[in-house]
This record gives structure tokens, sequence and C-alpha cells, in this order.
């Protein structure tokens, strides 16, 4: 089975500290992804990378970086965290290819931020 | 631009009814259509999947979706709820913008399931 791991289920941060949200996936899967997800407004895509090192923004990037090292972990990072950053978070994997790939999510970390 | 439109964010349905879930969406291409679930305290996991093979696909716990070109939809069944069944579905589609596997989603459905 695919397995996709976050680092924190619940975390709770004050304005202006910076956060990094942890994702490890375990089937050598070359896309990983973050989103946030909020009540009424879906998923909505922050950042992607594609390849180690290889990243690209999605519809939401502002306030957020990402960094990607290794081709299993894809981390996100609120540099200076804001309260309308509060949300839950979800990275997922895929397989490159066709779009018909699968994309498989971790359990999310709900971010507080005060 | 593709997007997803899914009708009615919150849907109750009692124990044994027909469950149906709308999706619409839009594509200038040939969509590939995902519908995901999620539950409470959980990420996001695939139901079914249309990717221009046949257009009834059947996907895990019973569930199924008919793609229909004529009506841009791709709509979400299953013909008797359980209580399991309460969670948030949704919707998404391919996104074709660059060559990466993105995907856009709806804004989701909130079933609830009384018994």
């Amino acid at each position: 089975d695919v397995k996709v791991t976050q680092s924190s289920r619940y975390l709770v941060k004050r304005t202006g500290e910076k956060v990094f949200l942890e994702c490890v996936q375990d089937m050598d899967h070359e896309n990983m992804f973050w989103y946030r997800q909020d009540p009424g407004l879906g998923l909505r895509l922050i950042y992607f990378s594609y390849d180690v090192k290889m990243k690209e923004k999605g519809d939401i990037p502002e306030g957020y970086s990402v960094s990607r090292e290794k081709k299993e972990r894809f981390s996100l990072i609120l540099e200076s965290a804001s309260t309308n950053q509060t949300s839950m978070y979800l990275c997922a994997s895929s397989l490159w290819a066709g779009g018909k790939k699968t994309q498989y999510f971790g359990p999310g970390t709900r971010l507080l931020v005060l | 631009a593709q997007s997803v439109t899914q009708l009615g964010s919150h849907v109750s349905v009692s124990e044994g009814a027909l469950v149906l879930l709308r999706c619409n969406y839009s594509s200038s291409v040939p969509p590939y259509l995902f519908w995901y679930v999620q539950y409470p305290n959980q990420g996001l996991q695939l139901l079914l999947k249309y990717t221009s093979a046949a257009t009834l696909v059947k996907g895990i716990n019973g569930f199924e979706a008919e793609f229909k070109k004529s009506e841009t939809s791709f709509h979400l069944t299953k013909p008797s709820a359980h209580m399991s069944d309460a969670a948030e579905y949704f919707c998404a589609v391919r996104d074709w913008r660059g060559a990466t596997n993105k995907l856009i989603f709806g804004t989701g459905t909130l079933l609830a399931v009384q018994p």
C-alpha cells in the first residue's frame, strides 16, 4: 500500500513564527503536492514538485515556500505565519505520467495560527 | 480552463436510500475525472476515476459514476446508503495546464446518512 505520512496531525503556532510541515511518501513517486483545505473552498493547490529540487507554484503560493531535497520528502514552509493561514494542510503524491495516475493523500495537518 | 462544480454542499439521505452526488465539469479537452472521499479526520481516498475508457465507472464501497459528455456531468451514485458512507466527497478534474498530474477540486459535498 502507498503510504503518505505527515509529520504532525495538529499544530499551534504564533503569528510571525516560521512553520515547517513535512511530508514523506514511500512509493518512489515523482510528483508531490501541497494543498490547503478550507470549508466551502475545497482543496486548493499551493505548490507541487515533479522531481527532486524541482517545484512549481500552484494556485495560492503567496506566503508559502517548499523544499524537495530528497525524492520521498516534500516540505511546506510558512515563512512568517499569519492567522489567515489557519487551515488543514494536505500532502499528496503520485506517479508521473499522463494525468491518469491517482493522487495518494496523507492524513492532513490541522494548523492553528494564533 | 477546466473546472468542476458540485451542486449541493450538504446532502442528507436515509440509510438504505439512493445516494446521488452531483458533479458537472467544464473542459475544453477530453477530461479525466475523479471522485475522492474524505472520512472525518482523515486524508482523501480515491473512490473511482474516468480516464476515457468505459463511461460507467465502478469504484470502491459500491459507488459508481457515469461520464455523460452531452451533459458535462460525472455524478456519483450508490443504490443503498450505509451509515459508514457519511463523509465528504470531492469531484476533481485533471488540470491540463502543464504536464504534471495536477487536479482541480470541487468544493465538496458533505453526505449525512440518517438511521
